[in-house]
Formats: C-alpha cells, sequence, structure tokens
C-alpha cells in the first residue's frame, strides 16, 4: 500500500522559519508534491519534487530525499496570511492519481 | 480564466436521498477527480477518470458512482445518502501538459446528510 506521514499541526511565529516533514511509503515513485489549503477552501498547488535536492519558490522551498522516502515543506519570513493546511502528496504509478497525506495545520503567531 | 466550478456549494439532505454533485471546468483538461475530505483525514479519492471513456473507482468509492457527460463534465452521485458521507466533496483536474503532479480543485460542495 501507500501512505504518507506529516505532523498534524506546528504553531510558529510571524517572522519565523517552519519545516514541515513528510514521510512516504509507495509501490512506485513519480514525484512528491505540495499543496495548500486555506479554511476549507480549495487546494493549491505549491509545487513539486522529482529528483533529491531543494526546489526554491520565493519563501517557500521543498527538499527530497528519495533514498530516505522523505521530503519537506520550507516556509521562510512567515505571514499571518501563511497560517493554512499544508498537504504532501505522492503520484500513483497510475499515471495520474495523488495519494494525499493527511496534513498538517500550520498556526502563525504574532 | 480557465476554471473548476462545483454545485452545489452546500447541501444538506436527509438519509437515503439520492444526491449529484456537479463539476465543470474550463481548462480543457482530460482528467479529472472527485475527492472526499473529512477533518484529520486528509483528502481521499473517490473516483477518476482520464478521459471520457474512461472511468476507475478509487480508494473510497463505495456508496458512489460517476458520470463522465464531456470533457468538461464530471458529476458524482450518492445513490442512497447516509450520515457517514457527510463531508467536503472537491472536484480536480489535471493534465499532462503543465504536469500530473499540479492538480487544480473546485472551490468544495459542503454536503451534510441527516
Amino acid at each position: 500500500g501507500q501512505s504518507l506521514e506529516q505532523p498534524s499541526e506546528v504553531t510558529a511565529v510571524e517572522g519565523a522559519i517552519v519545516q514541515i516533514n513528510c514521510t512516504y511509503q509507495t509501490s512506485g515513485f513519480y514525484g512528491l508534491s505540495w499543496y495548500q489549503q486555506h479554511d476549507g477552501g480549495a487546494p493549491t498547488f505549491l509545487s513539486y519534487n522529482a529528483l533529491d535536492g531543494l526546489e526554491e519558490t520565493g519563501r517557500f522551498s521543498s527538499f527530497l530525499s528519495r533514498s530516505d522516502s522523505y521530503g519537506y515543506l520550507l516556509l521562510q519570513e512567515l505571514q499571518m496570511k501563511d497560517s493554512a493546511s499544508y498537504f504532501c502528496a505522492v503520484r500513483d504509478r497510475g499515471g495520474g492519481k495523488l495519494i494525499f497525506g493527511q496534513g498538517t495545520e500550520l498556526s502563525v503567531k504574532p | 480564466d480557465a476554471d473548476v466550478t462545483q454545485t452545489p456549494r452546500n447541501r444538506i439532505t436527509k438519509t437515503g436521498k439520492r444526491i449529484m454533485l456537479e463539476c465543470s471546468q474550463t481548462k480543457g483538461h482530460d482528467r479529472m477527480y472527485w475527492y472526499r475530505q473529512d477533518p484529520g483525514l486528509g483528502l481521499r479519492l473517490i473516483y477518476y477518470s482520464f478521459d471520457v471513456k474512461d472511468i476507475n473507482k478509487g480508494e473510497i468509492s463505495d456508496g458512489y458512482s460517476v458520470s463522465r457527460q464531456a470533457q468538461a463534465k464530471f458529476s458524482l452521485s450518492l445513490e442512497s445518502a447516509i450520515p457517514n458521507q457527510t463531508a467536503l466533496y472537491f472536484c480536480a483536474t489535471s493534465d499532462p501538459g503543465t504536469g500530473l503532479n499540479e492538480q487544480f480543485f473546485g472551490p468544495g460542495t459542503r454536503l451534510t446528510v441527516l
């Protein structure tokens, strides 16, 4: 089977850096993605890693280590608007299905 | 803007009723998905369709059915709703041209079954 694990909650202060980890077990691996969801709204795509290493997009970076079946999302210069749920997801070998983790609720405090 | 829309946005119904949730997209994507979200359980795949003639079950398809009426439309039906189908339902699309790891989600339908 396939499964992903990520912390259920993370709290940080405005301006700080926070890392959200994700470990996965899959029968085939076609990339690790990250999604953001505010207050039950539509999840939106943040980033994707197919190969080992760090991908940077503005204040957000995502890292992947395929040998460790592990990745993380790094959020820098936290802002109040970053308070949201963050989901990691792996793409199934079926060619397009995503399997999502249970989500990490990030609370940014002043 | 190309978009993914869902109707209705909110629905309250009674146990045993048949319910249809509709999804339309103007993105021109072939691949469409239905998910349900429950608190603490993330997004779970109900059904997915890679084109009009290709429909597949996801991890939690029992109690649900789907219809892909056209490339742009993918409907989810609950044949006889039960209270544990109370959840937030999302439709999503993807396309190989823009990367299969990026899915585009609709605004969701909040369904309550009494």
